[in-house]
């Protein structure tokens, strides 16, 4: 069966500290990889996604890189924390785009 | 861009009520409707992919219809149950790429035993 691995579960970093956070997933071959943020009070936000290694697609305009070194392997990155930046976030995979997706366990960031 | 809406923000209905919930989307460039459940402490669970005008699809006591003309999607509750308390989220692809998901805000359901 397919399971999807998330690190770390939470985090605290300071302004202006790098970020690396890493997505995994196990038991299928090629899926298309998404990182979703969540801040405080607000919906689901698509970030990125990726339909293949090395293939990134940015949704918004922001201070965060992804980067998909292998196939099943999702890595979200910044040189420079914001404070804007805090939030949950969700690494989601799915088979075929525009079928249901299948979410990680997040990581909540807190940025001080 | 395309907006994706939900109503109502919340809702608190006791066990055994039935309730229903609202997505609604811009009915042009539609290519799917989801909705997922997310548990406090869990993640999202995927409930339903609906694609075509008229849909309906049932998962035990939940069930969602889709109406693509004039952009809504519903989602019925049959006699709830305190382990429905979540947050009920819709989404949509708002290109051909079918990649880019559009999240409402969710409708956090409340069911009080």
């Amino acid at each position: 069966s397919q399971t999807i691995h998330q690190w770390p579960a939470t985090l605290v970093q300071p302004v202006g500290s790098p970020l690396s956070l890493e997505c995994t997933v196990e038991g299928t071959s090629n899926p298309n990889l998404y990182w979703y943020r969540q801040a405080a009070g607000r919906g689901l936000q698509l970030l990125f996604y990726s339909v293949g290694i090395g293939q990134i697609s940015s949704e918004v305009p922001q201070n965060l890189s992804a980067s998909r070194p292998q196939d099943r392997q999702f890595i979200l990155s910044s040189k420079k924390l914001l404070l804007s930046d805090s939030g949950f976030y969700l690494c989601a995979w799915a088979g075929t785009p525009g079928h249901e997706q299948y979410f990680g366990p997040g990581t909540r960031l807190t940025v001080t | 861009i395309l907006n994706v809406e939900q109503s109502p923000q919340s809702l608190h209905v006791q066990e055994g009520d039935s309730t229903n919930f609202t997505c609604s989307f811009p009915s042009s460039n539609f290519y799917a409707l989801h909705w997922y459940r997310w548990e406090t402490a869990k993640s999202p669970e995927a409930l339903f992919v609906m694609t075509l005008n008229g849909d309906e699809k049932k998962k035990g006591r939940i069930s969602a219809t889709l109406n693509t003309k004039e952009g809504y999607s519903y989602l019925y509750i049959k006699g709830s149950q305190p382990e429905d308390s979540a947050t009920y989220l819709c989404a949509s692809p708002y290109s051909l790429s079918w990649n880019d998901m559009r999240f409402g805000a969710g409708t956090r359901l409340t069911v009080k035993p």
